[in-house]
């Protein structure tokens, strides 16, 4: 498995403002990954973070709003932006340590509450 | 495209009673990777286990037990002898070779073990 730590664990922010999510993973991975779980509900993919790279988005997911940033193999940032109510979700970084479609692990999530 | 249905949103339990959690999953493919996750409620997302879609053993893991049925689509959880730190959503997911490392969730079951 992944030791996975998440910044900040909760915060609450106001409207029109951003917020940047760090993911740190205690050993090199192949694969990082960012999932919103949206309240009561399931998680959804919002992107592949590329080392070096622009992220790969997901349908309904825009750079615009959510840039990530991914400049090591242990390290990734999301950032929320021009947030609304609608964004209030738990985030999550997940990892793939090996290669593609290997087990994913999971950070203990960021918890958003936008007023 | 994949789908994963957990038709049951929400199962109460009795503390030493068996439960079974029931995954569907619809795909193409014919080469996928099947996952549970638990989410107890603190929030993070604890990895339970991974089958591809070439082995059909059933896997026992202390009280933990999975049904994996190609026939069917099926890939069912049975807890014996619930506890109450069993309490918690329970995620089934599924990816698929084509689809790379993107994860499909189900909805999710929402398992209550009472005292």
């Amino acid at each position: 498995s992944a030791v996975i730590s998440q910044k900040p664990s909760r915060d609450i922010c106001q409207r029109g403002t951003s917020l940047t999510i760090q993911c740190q993973v205690d050993s090199q991975v192949t694969m990082m990954f960012w999932y919103r779980q949206q309240p009561g509900q399931s998680l959804t993919l919002i992107a592949t973070a590329n080392q070096g790279s622009e992220a790969t988005y997901e349908s309904g997911f825009v750079i615009d709003k959510f840039p990530i940033s991914r400049p090591n193999l242990t390290f990734s940032t999301l950032t929320v932006s021009n947030m609304s109510p609608e964004d209030s979700s738990i985030y999550l970084c997940s990892v793939e340590k090996l290669r593609s479609q290997d087990t994913q692990y999971f950070g203990p999530g960021t918890r958003l509450t936008v007023l | 495209a994949q789908k994963v249905t957990q038709a049951q949103t929400e199962i109460s339990v009795v503390e030493k009673e068996d439960v079974t959690l029931d995954c569907v999953y619809e795909t193409r493919d014919t080469t996928y990777y099947l996952f549970w996750y638990k989410q107890p409620p603190s929030g993070e997302l604890v990895f339970l286990i991974r089958r591809n879609s070439f082995d059909e053993q059933n896997e026992i893991s202390g009280r933990y037990s999975w049904n994996f049925q190609k026939s069917t689509s099926s890939f069912n959880f049975t807890i014996t002898a619930s506890q109450v730190v069993d309490s918690a959503v329970y995620f089934c997911a599924l990816s698929e070779e084509t689809s790379g490392s993107r994860l499909t969730f189900g909805e999710g079951t929402q398992l209550t073990v009472n005292p």
